[in-house]
């Protein structure tokens, strides 16, 4: 089964408006990384979180991390009709090798 | 720079064919991953490269998949005889080592198609 888990797994808002996602996954973690996917591309790297970080910003992006309730969410500030995207986040485990991602959210933002 | 690129960037096949899928990593990565991402869904893990060995080949969803990675740089996903439920987009990551918090930087992934 799939390590990271987003919700929701849609989401519609208005151009300006904050959208949050919300990832949770169950086993221990090194990092947990947010990708964003267009329509029919391939996935970009938005940010990465370490284990023993809370809070990251990149722009208009906010990423917090709770390893006591394994979770993370990601917040888009002032959102734009480009933001429209599928969001994914993906754990690297404390075994190495892989990240392991979930199924992700889709974003909608409307002009 | 030049980023991860994979080729062809689409694949039609007859069930039963045999595909190769190649991709290109970035130069000096010495991680090389392929996932597999069916419509709609979250990414699958298939295998994992370090340099040209293959530590984690855990994803690989059965005997019909195969990966290999030469020269610590280009791999090649050959799936033997497709099956319609190997249609999907095949993305591969390459990252700078494999240390814990390495980014990984995708490629634009290879659409496939089984008849």
């Amino acid at each position: 089964s799939q390590q990271g888990e987003e919700d929701p797994q849609a989401l519609s808002i208005q151009e300006g408006e904050n959208a949050t996602m919300n990832c949770s996954y169950k086993t221990s973690i090194n990092n947990l990384q947010w990708y964003r996917q267009n329509s029919g591309r391939g996935l970009v790297h938005l940010i990465l979180i370490r284990s023993n970080e809370r809070e990251k910003h990149s722009g208009r992006l906010r990423v917090t991390l709770d390893t006591s309730k394994k979770s993370s969410s990601l917040l888009i500030t002032a959102s734009r009709a480009a933001d429209t995207a599928s969001y994914f986040c993906a754990t690297e485990g404390t075994n190495a090798g892989k990240s392991t991602f979930g199924d992700g959210t889709t974003l909608t933002v409307k002009p | 720079g030049a980023g991860v690129s994979q080729s062809p960037s689409n694949k039609v096949t007859e069930k039963g064919k045999d595909v190769e899928l190649r991709c290109d990593p970035i130069s000096g990565h010495t991680a090389l991953y392929w996932y597999r991402q069916s419509l709609g869904q979250g990414l699958e893990f298939l295998i994992y490269f370090q340099g040209n060995s293959a530590p984690d080949k855990s994803g690989l969803p059965s005997d019909r998949f195969s990966a290999e990675r030469t020269g610590g740089s280009v791999s090649t996903l050959t799936i033997q005889r497709t099956q319609q439920e190997d249609s999907a987009v095949y993305l591969c990551a390459s990252s700078l080592a494999r240390r814990y918090q390495e980014t990984q930087y995708f490629g634009p992934g290879t659409r496939l198609l089984v008849l």
